[in-house]
């Protein structure tokens, strides 16, 4: 089975640009997540949906972040206008209700904002 | 306070050798779930093992073991007969099971020399 997939697996763009990153969770997942991970911060819960349903978007750093679940198998993660200290890497990770409800993750997006 | 302390900043281990990377966890919940992930150079998170607060038995993955502590509340990876290729990020994340997130350590580095 495929795992999870994001693309693009890298992004530069200018400060100011919009920035879409994608992901397709496994098949048969019903929860996604959408994680930021910088040096500085680590790991960082941004939204997560639960049956393409935005649950928690309390890790959302500010309003020109924006995440979308159309339909069970998508979901995106919106910048705009990005800003230079968007640079991290972005990584989204799906599961499923469960005894261990383990994340599997993504292989990441690297963004770099010039 | 933090969640998911992991007092190691970096270890260092000799191929072959066996080592442990600590993992401490707070949490009032008496349901909740442990994991580790490993980060290699390359950027992906990739699951290792995982322990539910009621296994009474260490959980075991090939040559991944977890010392479970409940009492201490330490969920400490143990590594066997380390191999070059270990050499990562390594993650530790909680699940309480009165919420569908983890909650991750800011991670331990390790390095394994020839």
């Amino acid at each position: 089975d495929a795992g999870v997939i994001q693309s693009p697996r890298h992004e530069v763009t200018e400060m100011g640009q919009e920035v879409t990153l994608r992901c397709k969770p496994i098949s048969g997942h019903d929860y996604l997540f959408w994680y930021r991970q910088t040096m500085m911060r680590g790991l960082e819960l941004l939204i997560y949906f639960n049956n393409n349903v935005p649950i928690d978007d309390s890790g959302m750093p500010e309003d020109r972040f924006s995440a979308k679940m159309p339909n069970a198998s998508f979901s995106t993660l919106k910048i705009q206008p990005s800003e230079p200290r968007d640079s991290a890497v972005y990584f989204c990770a799906s599961n499923t209700r469960g005894q261990e409800e383990t994340q599997y993750f993504g292989p990441g997006t690297r963004l770099l904002v010039l | 306070a933090q969640k998911i302390t992991q007092t190691q900043p970096g270890m260092f281990v000799q191929e072959k050798e066996a080592v442990t990377l600590d993992c401490t966890y707070d949490t009032s919940d008496q349901s909740y779930g442990l994991f580790w992930y490993k980060q290699p150079s390359s950027g992906e998170m990739i699951f290792l093992i995982y322990q539910g607060s009621y296994d009474e038995q260490n959980a075991t993955e090939g040559r991944y073991s977890l010392n479970f502590q409940k009492a201490r509340k330490s969920a400490n990876l143990v590594i066997s007969a380390s191999q070059l290729g270990d050499s990562a990020m390594y993650f530790c994340a909680m699940r309480e099971y009165t919420h569908s997130t983890l909650t991750f350590g800011k991670g331990t580095m390790l390095l394994v020399s020839p």
